[in-house]
């Protein structure tokens, strides 16, 4: 069955920098875009980014554009979302999700908390 | 960038009843809606996609229309289990996918 298993809650100071996993099983991980999608308190989705795992091009959301980097490690099945420049804004549950085309996220990982405090 | 409204925000609902969310895009995006459920603490679940499609294993009482711009989510004979927060998102123009800021179910 196909699973997306995520890193554990991480607490990071303002100003520091973030990297979350997402190791992917079950299914052909080349064969599917990946998605990081966040969440705050309390707010709905916000998306943040996409990967093609098969050559690793990205695109990001303009709002993230020069602090997030999406990559992938096809050896392991694991996506990587770094977050940089961190600020209590950032504070939110991220999530990566699997696109099974036209944009529909079908998968689900669990979830990672950041939590940005001084 | 494309901005999705849904209405209501939150919606007072009884076990039974039947209920209806929209959702609007500020431009039109064809088909290319889908509808999230979320609950507490859990990631969204994919429930509609192309705007009228019912994913595998979401019960029947679940249905989804519109096109363009306009769009519905409807659930009838409301059980417990449906007592979430629903998300509509946009897949037409990407980046970025967005979504609306959301429905609130709760038990009258």
């Amino acid at each position: 069955q196909v699973q997306l298993v995520q890193s554990g809650a991480e607490v990071k100071k303002p100003g520091a920098s973030v990297k979350v996993s997402c190791e992917a099983s079950g299914y052909t991980f080349t064969s599917f875009y990946m998605h990081w999608v966040r969440q705050a308190p309390g707010q709905g989705p916000e998306w943040m980014a996409i990967i093609n795992p098969s050559d690793g091009s990205t695109t990001y959301a303009q709002k993230f554009q020069g602090r997030v980097t999406m990559t992938r490690d096809t050896s392991t099945s694991t996506v990587y979302m770094e977050l940089r420049s961190l600020r209590s804004e950032d504070t939110a549950v991220y999530y990566c999700a699997r696109d099974r085309g036209r944009g529909q996220l079908d998968y689900w990982g669990q979830g990672t908390l950041v939590t940005v405090s001084s | 960038d494309i901005q999705m409204t849904q209405s209501p925000s939150s919606l007072s609902v009884s076990i039974g009843d039947r209920v209806t969310i929209t959702c609007r895009a500020s431009q039109s995006i064809s088909s290319y809606l889908n509808w999230y459920q979320q609950k507490p603490g859990k990631a969204p679940k994919l429930l509609i996609y192309d705007a009228s499609s019912l994913q595998s294993g979401v019960p029947s009482r679940v249905s989804g229309s519109g096109s363009g711009t306009d769009f519905t989510l409807t659930i009838t004979n409301l059980q417990p289990e449906d007592f979430a927060t629903y998300y509509c998102q946009q897949s037409y123009s990407t980046p970025p996918n967005t979504f609306g800021q959301g429905t609130k179910l709760e038990i009258k």
